[in-house]
């Protein structure tokens, strides 16, 4: 089946920026999301790019879509200690009733 | 907007009992919803669909008479694990699908999740 694959884990100094990627195999995604998970909490959609966009800025986060290679990146710009949190990305199609494959999520860790 | 919320929080229960636990999107309507459990340090892992109206959809390995969903309303969707026992301990996340602003599709919107923990 389709498969979304994430590294696990970074860990960043307060001020610098984060980068955390993301691989889909679905050529078929539409729609490509990212979800932050904060301890104990259910998933916040937090953005979101369609397949047919390079780029997509929204305030400090910025997600690169390079659909050729199926990577999907999010940049989140002078990361906070209030950004630690687990970061799902997922992938979805049109019309396909809703249904996401998600990634294992990567662990953000943000160090003051 | 899009907000989900789920009850209860938490709950702790003895083994054999029976735990119900709400999903309700509180501002839209939603004809279909999604169960999953999350273990410790790991993703969602998809447990069934929940269509108002009409029967479940189960996942492959998912015991449909273990975890009881009714979807009775557009707004409300309940899961209910019969005969709890200390493996069933997890965390419970349901999401309902809701239109995604600025685009001609829906997506998920995640509770806040439910722990439970059986005895």
């Amino acid at each position: 089946g389709e498969d979304v694959e994430q590294s696990l884990f970074l860990s960043v100094r307060e001020g610098d920026s984060s980068v955390i990627n993301c691989t889909y195999t679905d050529s078929s995604s539409t729609y490509l999301y990212w979800y932050k998970q904060e301890p104990g909490a259910g998933l916040q959609l937090l953005t979101y790019i369609f397949s047919n966009m390079d780029m997509k800025q929204d305030q400090r986060l910025t997600v690169l879509l390079n659909k050729k290679d199926k990577h999907l990146s999010l940049r989140i710009a002078d990361t906070q200690t209030g950004d630690s949190a687990i970061y799902f990305c997922a992938s979805g199609r049109y019309n396909q009733g809703g249904k996401l494959i998600f990634g294992q999520g990567t662990e953000l860790s943000v160090k003051p | 907007g899009a907000v989900v919320s789920q009850h209860p929080s938490w709950v702790i229960c003895k083994s054999g009992t029976s735990v119900k636990i709400e999903c309700r999107s509180l501002d839209f309507q939603a004809t279909t919803m999604f169960w999953y459990r999350q273990f410790p340090k790991q993703s969602l892992m998809l447990m069934a669909t929940s269509n108002e109206g009409s029967k479940a959809t189960y996942e492959q390995g998912v015991e449909k008479d273990k975890f009881l969903i009714n979807h009775a309303s557009l707004t409300l969707s309940t899961l209910t694990v019969t005969s709890a026992h200390p493996e069933d301990s997890s965390f419970y996340i349901c999401s309902a699908i809701g239109p995604l602003a600025g685009a001609s599709t829906d997506t998920q919107y995640f509770g806040p999740g439910t722990r439970l923990t059986v005895l």
